[in-house]
């Protein structure tokens, strides 16, 4: 079993629809988690990260965690085309200066 | 800010041929990572520095792949004899102690080999 488990999808949603990523994993060390965003023959970008369990908004995009179900999730509100990408949960026992283990990733369209 | 710059951006060599990635980090950040990424697959590190040490290569395969950096800040990765399972991107990423959002990765040098 793998530290991250991410369904890689594909997900292929309507202009204007809310998204849900999900992440599960297995060791409890892990502490700080991340969302990338990576586009096609691109590396990932940082969208949001966070410590604690509980939520974190920005925009149009909300991080969850739930520590006691190691269960990490982003919501994507008013989905946009330009959003189509893949989305990569990160997470990491050593806080900012440490390894990130991946998951899979999750490739996204938003369909105009 | 050039944010971490990587090159060459693609790289296409015959098996058993060496191969060499530079990467050059956002100033001021003292920790360099390397990480593979394979088709489908989501980054695995390679290699962390911290400063021109480094502090963590227990996933580099070392019979072949080989890591420096020099004086703190560029990094070169090399693999001498490159073999047809080495074909990913290699990904060169960045942080500071400051925190977790500036933890940055370049875009990458897709390696493949033939």
């Amino acid at each position: 079993q793998k530290e991250v488990e991410q369904d890689p999808g594909p997900l292929s949603v309507p202009e204007g629809a809310i998204v849900s990523l999900n992440c599960t994993y297995s060791n409890s060390a892990f502490q700080y988690f991340m969302w990338y965003r990576q586009y096609s023959r691109k590396g990932p970008e940082l969208l949001m990260y966070t410590y604690s369990s509980g939520n974190k908004e920005d925009g149009r995009f909300t991080a969850q965690v739930d520590k006691s179900s190691k269960y990490i999730s982003l919501f994507i509100r008013d989905s946009q085309p330009s959003d189509s990408a893949t989305y990569l949960c990160a997470m990491t026992s050593g806080g900012s200066n440490y390894k990130l283990t991946f998951g899979k990733g999750t490739l996204l369209t938003v369909n105009p | 800010e050039a944010g971490v710059v990587q090159s060459p951006r693609y790289k296409i060599i015959e098996k058993k041929q060496p191969v060499a990635f530079w990467c050059n980090p956002i100033s001021g950040h003292n920790t360099l990572y390397w990480y593979r990424q394979n088709l489908g697959q989501g980054p695995e590190l390679l290699i962390r520095y911290e400063n021109e040490e480094a502090v963590d290569d227990s996933q580099l395969p070392k019979d072949r792949f080989s890591a420096e950096r020099l004086k703190g800040v560029d990094s070169t990765l090399k693999i001498q004899p490159a073999e047809l399972g080495d074909s990913a991107v290699y990904l060169c990423a960045s942080s500071s102690s400051s925190g977790l959002g500036g933890y940055t990765f370049g875009s990458g040098t897709r390696l493949t080999v033939v």
